[in-house]
């Protein structure tokens, strides 16, 4: 089955401790991103990656690493968790820019 | 920033009737424009991509056009049911290959 795996679904931790997110695709997809769900904003853009060993910035980059080292895998990673970071969190996956999406089933995040 | 535009942001229409939505974003540097349908608790799922100025996309009831010229897309629901109640999101693919996603259009389906 075609899927977006995140990892945590749930997660609570305290300011300052590093925290990563796994995201995986089994659609051989080229194209990841990760996005942040706060309301009011609708979804932003943290990160996007192109392919293996490419990343680039999305429109709220600021606080959050990714790396792209396998094509499968886009882990997000946040070096010192801010409350400001406490969010839904959605990895996405898409052969490229031009085709449809699968989105992750989404992590929520609570930095206390 | 690319500047992405719903309208409206939320609808409440009857069960049988039929509605639509517009997606505003900037006409230059325009690669695909994306429509998503996101029900609450549940990860947004795709609709539509389309490319070409003019393009017309159909799935059942709901249908979209684009205008890549003047910077406009159409979600068309005909015939709405409970079940079309959600969130449809629209998102430009534009320079540097990034999407940006707009707020969104909140629509109820009242039975």
């Amino acid at each position: 089955e075609a899927q977006v795996t995140q990892n945590p679904r749930y997660l609570i931790t305290v300011t300052g401790k590093k925290l990563t997110v796994t995201c995986s695709q089994n659609m051989n997809h080229e194209y990841m991103s990760w996005y942040r769900q706060d309301p009011g904003l609708g979804l932003r853009q943290i990160y996007y990656s192109m392919n293996v060993e490419v990343t680039d910035k999305g429109d709220v980059p600021e606080g959050y690493k990714v790396s792209r080292k396998e094509k499968r895998n886009f882990p997000l990673i946040l070096e010192s968790p801010s409350p400001n970071q406490t969010s839904l969190y959605f990895c996405a996956s898409q052969f490229d820019g031009t085709t449809e999406a699968f989105f992750g089933q989404g992590t929520r995040l609570t930095v206390v | 920033i690319l500047n992405v535009e719903q309208s409206p942001q939320s609808l409440h229409v009857q069960e049988g009737d039929s509605t639509n939505f517009t997606c505003s974003f900037p006409s230059s540097n325009f690669y695909a424009l994306h429509w998503y349908r996101w029900e609450t608790a549940k990860s947004p799922e795709a609709l539509f991509v389309m490319t070409l100025n003019g393009d017309e996309k159909k799935k059942g009831r709901i249908s979209a056009t684009l205008n890549t010229k003047e910077g406009y897309s159409y979600l068309y629901i005909k015939g709405s049911q409970p079940e079309d109640s959600a969130t449809y999101l629209c998102a430009p693919l534009g320079s540097n290959y990034k999407l940006t996603f707009g707020k969104g259009t909140l629509l109820t389906v009242n039975p």
